[in-house]
């Protein structure tokens, strides 16, 4: 059973232009909510993370947005550029257990110039 | 530079065989993860271990074993029971019972001859 399901599963977007990647979550348990870049041969990096007593988190041209009533969040890429281009993975975890991140099936990202 | 280390970048197995994936970090964090990626399906957890000498299984653990007799090391073998071996293979670790993120290394690609 997928903790956090995650879409689209690819994204194409202009250069410039607005990247959305949405992800959402049953276990309301779940307290961190981080994304993760994976560029091509390389290990995830985290990129960004929200906790749930806020809507909203804004670093550089990348926003996290925080709907904790419909148990959804997602990625706001403003500006996308072609080095943009890369996997984003959204994940969920919970203090106190055994810490372990739940992740999302991932979304291939392309920015065309 | 602290960081996770994953040896080696490429590996190869012939059928029958067992291979050990190397993963060393210098962060002094507490816990290590192994996870298994296969194109579409994200990320999926095989082992952790959250202190040294000890170790959970994750989600698809059958098929591999794991060690932990040092803080810094966390090898997997990946045994001739896993039937389907061919993977990236990524490790993480991060502080136990914090959430700050996950530290992930740069990945073993494993592929069956």
């Amino acid at each position: 059973q997928q903790q956090v399901k995650q879409s689209p599963q690819s994204l194409i977007v202009q250069k410039g232009g607005i990247s959305i990647i949405n992800c959402a979550y049953e276990n309301t348990a779940f307290d961190y909510f981080p994304w993760y870049q994976q560029f091509p041969g390389k290990g995830p990096a985290l990129l960004i993370a929200i906790r749930p007593d806020v809507s909203e988190k804004k670093e550089g041209r990348f926003t996290i947005s925080f709907n904790k009533s419909a148990k959804q969040f997602s990625l706001h890429i403003m500006d996308s550029q072609p080095g943009d281009s890369a996997t984003y993975f959204c994940a969920a975890s919970m203090r106190g257990g055994a810490n372990n991140l739940f992740f999302g099936t991932g979304t291939r990202l392309t920015v065309i110039p | 530079d602290g960081g996770i280390t994953q040896s080696p970048k490429y590996l190869f197995r012939k059928e029958g065989q067992n291979v050990t994936l190397s993963c060393e970090q210098n962060l002094n964090h507490d816990a290590m993860y192994w996870y298994r990626q296969d194109p579409g399906q994200g990320l999926r957890l095989i082992y952790y271990s959250q202190i040294v000498n000890d170790f959970q299984k994750g989600d698809i653990a059958e098929g591999y074993s794991v060690s932990r007799e040092k803080k810094e090391s966390f090898p997997l073998t990946v045994t001739s029971a896993q039937k389907n071996p061919t993977a990236f293979y990524l490790c993480a670790s991060n502080y136990r019972g914090q959430d700050y993120g996950y530290t992930f290394g740069s990945g073993t690609r494993l592929t069956v001859v």
